[in-house]
């Protein structure tokens, strides 16, 4: 993998639904996953960095897992809410993003 | 405190403009990026900052792109004769010194839209 994979480019789930999106990065050379959360028309906003195979980070109802040995990092949410209905990005290294997961939540 | 701010939020120019994106980073911090987010992908690098010094500018696109910081702290995206396909949503962000793995905090962007 050359480039930051983001999988699904979007989901649509219900108020209360648990979700998953996935992260693909190069596994050689690994230095930081981050990943951040971009609401509309607001600033985007770091939610983790991982930096150690098999790290695994959580803040409130959202965590995160990484495997830099085969380059992927899942980011769970536990019973979604409208409120985090947003693009949420990851970031290998600073400098080299993925094109988003779009999270919708219907009430 | 304050966050990183930007300016203007949204800024619509003729094809052949010239414009300037204001990036005001958080007091403090040494480290500034520029990244351009075009429909339907993520942000891409355009260039980087320390203090004044700008580092790496491998990610301008093309001569028409300039970036400054003069006294390493509010910078400027300039972009002459803009052209449609430079339509896009440009974000700012800043690190504090010591930033081990590369936090950044990030402006709302300038979204550019060319006629």
């Amino acid at each position: 993998i050359l480039n930051v994979e983001q999988s699904p480019q979007s989901l649509h789930v219900q108020e209360g639904d648990s979700t998953n999106f996935t992260c693909s990065f190069p596994s050689s050379n690994f230095y930081a996953l981050h990943w951040y959360r971009w609401e509309t028309a607001k600033s985007p906003e770091a939610l983790f960095v991982m930096t150690l195979n098999g790290d695994e980070k959580k803040k409130g109802r959202i965590s995160a897992t990484l495997n830099t040995k085969e380059g992927y990092s899942y980011l769970y949410i536990k019973g979604s809410q409208p409120e985090d209905s947003a693009t949420y990005l990851c970031a290998s290294g600073m400098l080299v993003f993925g094109a988003g997961t779009i999270l919708r939540v219907k009430s | 405190g304050a966050g990183v701010s930007q300016s203007p939020r949204y800024k619509v120019a003729k094809r052949g403009q010239d414009v300037a994106l204001r990036c005001d980073p958080i007091s403090g911090h040494v480290s500034l990026f520029w990244y351009q987010q075009a429909l339907g992908q993520g942000p891409e690098f355009l260039t980087y900052f320390q203090n004044e010094a700008q580092l790496d500018k491998s990610g301008l696109p093309s001569d028409r792109f300039f970036a400054e910081r003069p006294e390493g702290s509010v910078s400027t995206l300039k972009i002459q004769r803009t052209q449609q396909e430079d339509s896009a949503v440009y974000l700012c962000a800043s690190s504090p010194p010591g930033t081990e793995y590369g936090e950044q905090f990030f402006g709302p962007g300038t979204r550019l839209t060319v006629l």
